[in-house]
Formats: C-alpha cells, sequence, structure tokens
C-alpha cells in the first residue's frame, strides 16, 4: 500500500518568506509527526498529532513554527518569515496508534533551503 | 528526561567485516528501543525493535541488537557488511505515550 509522502520533495526559498511542507500518511493511522533533520544533526522532534486530541507542540522551536492536521488526515506545517537556520529537511512520520510501542513510518522528507 | 547518544557519527567497514554500532540510552526504566536506517535520499526505516523479552533480537536485512540494561546500551550488530549497508543509522528510545529521541546518527561507510 501507499507509505508515506511529502510534499514538495524540495523547497528553495528567500529569507523572510512563508513556506508550507505538506504530510500524507498511510490511511488509518492515527498518529502523525513532524521533525527536523539539520546537517550532521539527528532528528528534532517537532509536533504530534494523535486523532482528536490537542497536539504536542513542545518541539516547535519558535512561533514562526505552526502545524495543523485537517479531518485526521492530512497535516500542513507552515513556517513563517523563514530565517537561514530554518534549512534542513522536514520528515512526516505517521503511526497506526499512538505510543511509542507504535512504529512510525516515515516519509522521505523535505528538503528546505532559505537563502 | 530522555536522551540517546550514538558517540561514532562516522564508522568505516570494509565489505564483508563486522559491525556493532553503539548505542546509551538514558532513561529511569526500560524504554522500548529501536534502531532506523536512512539510506540517501531515503525516509528511514525501521531495522528491529526491543520492547521486552528476550534481549537479542532480529532485524531485517541480517541486523541484530543485543539490549544491555546494566550498561544501558543497544548496540547493533551484523557479521558481515555488505556494499549496500552504506546508510545513516539512528537509534532511539520511547516510552509510552511520549514521543521518540533519537541519536545524532552514524553514518557507515562501506569500503571494498
Amino acid at each position: 500500500g501507499a507509505g508515506v509522502s511529502q510534499s514538495p520533495s524540495n523547497k528553495v526559498t528567500e529569507k523572510g518568506k512563508d513556506v508550507e511542507l505538506r504530510c500524507d500518511p498511510i490511511s488509518g493511522h492515527t498518529a502523525l509527526y513532524w521533525y527536523r533533520q539539520s546537517l550532521g544533526q539527528g532528528l528534532e522532534f517537532l509536533i504530534y498529532f494523535q486523532g482528536n486530541s490537542a497536539p504536542d507542540k513542545s518541539g516547535l522551536p519558535s512561533d514562526r513554527f505552526s502545524a495543523e492536521r485537517t479531518g485526521g488526515s492530512v497535516s500542513t506545517l507552515t513556517i513563517q518569515r523563514t530565517q537561514q537556520e530554518d534549512s534542513a529537511v522536514y520528515l512526516c512520520a505517521s503511526s497506526l496508534k499512538p505510543g511509542a510501542n507504535n512504529e512510525q513510518f516515515f516519509g522521505p522528507g523535505t528538503r528546505l533551503t532559505v537563502l | 528526561a530522555q536522551s540517546v547518544t550514538q558517540p561514532d557519527i562516522h564508522i568505516t567497514v570494509s565489505e564483508g567485516a563486522s559491525l556493532e554500532l553503539r548505542c546509551n540510552y538514558s532513561y529511569g526504566a526500560t524504554p522500548y528501543l529501536f534502531w532506523y536506517v536512512q539510506s540517501p535520499g531515503q525516509g528511514l526505516q525501521l531495522l528491529l525493535k526491543y520492547f521486552s523479552g528476550d534481549t537479542l533480537v532480529q532485524g531485517i536485512k541480517g541486523f541484530e541488537a543485543e539490549f544491555k540494561r546494566s550498561q544501558s546500551s543497544f548496540n547493533l550488530r551484523k557479521p558481515s557488511v555488505h556494499w549496500s549497508d552504506a546508510a545513516e543509522y539512528f537509534c532511539a528510545v520511547g516510552t509510552g505515550f511520549q514521543k521518540l529521541v533519537f541519536g545524532t546518527g552514524t553514518r557507515l561507510l562501506v569500503s571494498p
């Protein structure tokens, strides 16, 4: 079946512009995660959605970052007034159920470059 | 707070040689433990996981990992490395309904 998909695969933007990154999780997966992978760094947790519960936003680095998940499916990560330090690969993952004991399936990522 | 340490940033192994990638975690109780692999331009793929029971777990692609509580370690091993194993490997730890915490990764290079 289809895996997690993300779009665009690459995004180049100018400093100060807003960007939107999209994630389509595996159908039926209730949990959705966003991570950021900067050069030479591990995966940095950003935000976690579980069903209709309030999202865990504890990893968002600043108020320029926000995310929503519509209808419990597709998610959009928005970065406002992008900065050069926002350049990274943004990964989305989904799991069938919440909780660390459920395998997270990752998308291919969106590579964001802020000039 | 949970943390994961992968002390080796890069490792080079000859094709056919054995491999061990180190992972140490910090957490009070026994967490769920994972190894993921990321090939160039690809998303992360789960290699194996440990929740409880037998401390030696088998994964895909001939990998195995051993949980050692006394050392807070979950090292990944493979007896004979193939060129296609060249990738970045991430150890992760989680518990309950909390998010996973990932290490910074180890990049594996395979020499002919």
